[in-house]
């Protein structure tokens, strides 16, 4: 089983609902990752944060809102998502030394209605 | 930015058989290569990882290869067995804090592979 536990496994929502995906890792990493992931495509880089703040937005838009509360929790909140919003939501944590490797969760299997 | 090439898109063989899958990379500042197995349902898990300063790297039946100067990494697996069927995907980032540059890896378009019995 993966460290990095993801919840829910699956979510399903309107456009006009709030939710939030959670995450939790326990490998004392300080630094954590969303990424999302298309059918048969790559994961693709969202945000990424270290020592609890945030470092790395790639242009995500606004609808999607992370947070993290301590250096064991990612959360992802989400409000007026769009149906091509669906996707595999992954969270990830590395540790900040040269060579770290990333390890990924299961993922939370978003479908937007 | 950094752009990964990996082929095949698809790869069938018969167990027992050996797997090659081939990644080439355009940022000569990458040096760090990891390589995901994602099962259906779950999400990518690392098998090995190399980083520039070694050409060559072997876990049991799984082995990598690079070449900086080609600018090319290649996973190896041999006597495949139905277990190993999945997606493998390539990566390439920096390996500044965290082996990622901060989780910029750049992942190859993945290869799904079916061993058959």
């Amino acid at each position: 089983d993966t460290e990095v536990t993801q919840t829910p496994k699956h979510l399903v929502m309107g456009m006009t609902n709030k939710k939030s995906l959670k995450c939790e890792q326990h490998m004392g990493h300080r630094a954590m990752y969303w990424y999302k992931q298309k059918a048969k495509k790559p994961p693709e880089l969202m945000f990424v944060y270290s020592y609890e703040k945030l470092s790395i937005n790639e242009s995500v838009p606004s609808r999607f809102s992370p947070e993290c509360p301590n250096s064991s929790l990612l959360n992802l909140h989400l409000h007026a998502l769009q149906p091509e919003d669906s996707a595999l939501y992954l969270c990830a944590s590395s540790m900040l030394q040269g060579g770290s490797p990333l390890h990924f969760g299961n993922g939370t299997r978003l479908t937007v209605t | 930015g950094e752009n990964v090439e990996q082929h095949p898109s698809t790869l069938s063989v018969q167990e027992g058989d050996s797997a090659v899958i081939k990644c080439t990379y355009s940022d000569s500042a990458s040096n760090y290569f990891p390589w995901y197995k994602q099962e259906l349902g779950k999400g990518p898990q690392l098998i090995i990882d190399i980083r520039s300063n070694v050409g060559e790297k072997k876990d049991q039946r799984i082995a990598v290869t690079l070449n900086k100067t080609a600018k090319h990494f290649s996973l190896h697996i041999t006597e495949t067995q139905p277990e190993d069927s999945a997606v493998y995907f390539c990566a390439a980032g920096g390996s500044n804090a965290g082996g990622t540059s901060y989780g910029k890896l750049t992942f190859g378009q993945g290869t799904i592979l079916t061993v058959h019995p």
